[in-house]
């Protein structure tokens, strides 16, 4: 079976330029999250949809970054603009439910804003 | 203070060696206890899930939550190079909010 597929892997950007990153969650997964993960903070949640839904933002940075889910198959995270402290490796993960179930992540994004 | 806190390591131990990786966290809300493996330039996968206090056995891996101290563990025997990895911490609170990771403790097991 698919996993989660991110998209590019990494990206390598000058400040101020518009960055989207991109996922595509296991098939039936009615939960998808974006993290942000540093050597500094480890892993941080940005914010999750349900069911193509934003449910929680709330930790989503800045107005710089937004996120979108069209479709069940499909999910992006904007930065516009971006800054070299956005640099960081960003993951997408899904699941069938919150709580017990496990959350399967995709292999990141690795973004370096100059 | 961080919700979660993890010692970054790296521990290096031999080939065959127990392992103990620790988490200490900081809100006795917490129910969840799940310990997640990131291999480099992977997504962390989930290794171990427990709720209740005491040890939760599979293969060669035993968590093992204390609430009363706040308090969770990861065993690992008969360490192997393939264990090589960094391993977070993760909890939750019964009402789900989010997921808290600690920031992983990177593990080298050598032949």
């Amino acid at each position: 079976d698919a996993g989660v597929i991110q998209s590019p892997r990494h990206e390598v950007t000058e400040m101020g330029q518009e960055v989207t990153l991109r996922c595509k969650p296991i098939s039936g997964h009615d939960y998808l999250f974006w993290y942000r993960q540093t050597m500094m903070r480890g892993l941080e949640l940005l914010i999750y949809f349900n069911n193509n839904v934003p449910i929680d933002d709330s930790g989503m940075p800045e107005d710089r970054f937004s996120a979108k889910m069209p479709n069940a198959s499909f999910s992006t995270l904007k930065i516009q603009p971006s800054e070299p402290r956005d640099s960081a490796v960003y993951f997408c993960a899904s699941s069938l439910a919150l709580g017990g179930q496990p959350q399967h992540f995709g292999d990141g994004t690795r973004l370096s804003i100059l | 203070q961080k919700e979660v806190e993890q010692d970054p390591g790296p521990l290096s131990v031999p080939e065959g060696a127990i392992v103990s990786l620790n988490c200490t966290y900081s809100n006795s809300a917490f129910q969840y206890f799940m310990w997640y493996r990131q291999y480099s330039r992977k997504g962390p996968e989930l290794l171990m899930y427990t709720y209740s206090s005491g040890n939760k056995e599979d293969g060669r891996f035993t968590a093992q939550v204390d609430k009363s101290s706040k308090y969770i563990s990861l065993f690992i025997r008969d360490s192997q190079p393939s264990d090589s990895a960094t391993y977070l911490c993760a909890t939750f609170t019964s009402g789900f909010q989010k997921l808290v990771f600690g920031t992983g403790t990177r593990l080298l097991v050598s032949p």
